[in-house]
């Protein structure tokens, strides 16, 4: 079975800190992706990365940075947390090369920035 | 613009009925489709997919229908159990070329009535 590990199921920060989200996953898949889930809105890409070093912008990328030095950790960065990053981080892994192009996902870290 | 679309936000039936949840898409680029189920303070986990080579796929008590031409999907389960309540998303891929994005529909919230 895949697992896809998130280091927090919740978080409290303040306005103006720094935050990291950590993801880990065990099954050596190249794709990594790093989304959040607000009501309404569903499921919007924040960042992913296609290899080790290698990221890309997704759909809402700004506030954001991510970091992928190990082929198996994906993190993403909140430079200055705002009230309006409070959401479900939800990351993602999947495998490169293949017709089936599932992702499997943690269980997400529910961030509060008060 | 969405091009995953997701329609009802909510749909609820009683227990041992169908369960018929409804996807559009508008890219036509897109060839893989996928259907993941969501409890809540968990992360999706994927249910059922089917390619664009197939109009049906079945797996148990879930079946995926693609009509290529309305650019449709739809997701029925039967019979329909208390514990299928959750929000299900629909998702999309365009797998040949891609850098292995799903787009996400917005979620149905499924309510299952003992």
């Amino acid at each position: 079975d895949v697992k896809v590990t998130q280091s927090s199921r919740y978080l409290v920060k303040r306005t103006g800190e720094k935050v990291f989200l950590e993801c880990v996953q065990d099954m050596d898949h190249e794709n990594m992706f790093w989304y959040r889930q607000d009501p309404g809105l569903g499921l919007r890409l924040i960042y992913f990365s296609y290899d080790v070093k290698m990221k890309e912008k997704g759909d809402i990328p700004e506030g954001y940075s991510v970091s992928r030095e190990k082929k198996e950790r994906f993190s993403l960065i909140l430079e200055s947390a705002s009230t309006n990053q409070t959401s479900m981080y939800l990351c993602a892994s999947s495998l490169a090369g293949l017709a089936k192009n599932i992702q499997y996902f943690g269980a997400g870290t529910r961030l509060s920035v008060l | 613009d969405q091009q995953v679309k997701q329609n009802s936000p909510s749909l609820s039936v009683q227990e041992g009925r169908i369960s018929i949840l409804n996807c559009d898409y508008t890219n036509s680029m897109f060839d893989y489709f996928l259907w993941y189920k969501k409890y809540p303070a968990e992360g999706p986990t994927f249910l059922i997919s089917i390619s664009s080579i197939k109009d049906k796929n079945e797996d148990g008590r879930f079946t995926v229908f693609l009509n290529k031409s309305a650019k449709h999907l739809s997701l029925h389960i039967v019979p329909s159990q208390p514990g299928d309540s959750a929000v299900y998303f629909c998702a999309a891929s365009a797998v040949k070329g891609s850098n292995y994005k799903l787009t996400f529909g917005k979620g149905t919230l499924l309510t299952v009535n003992p």
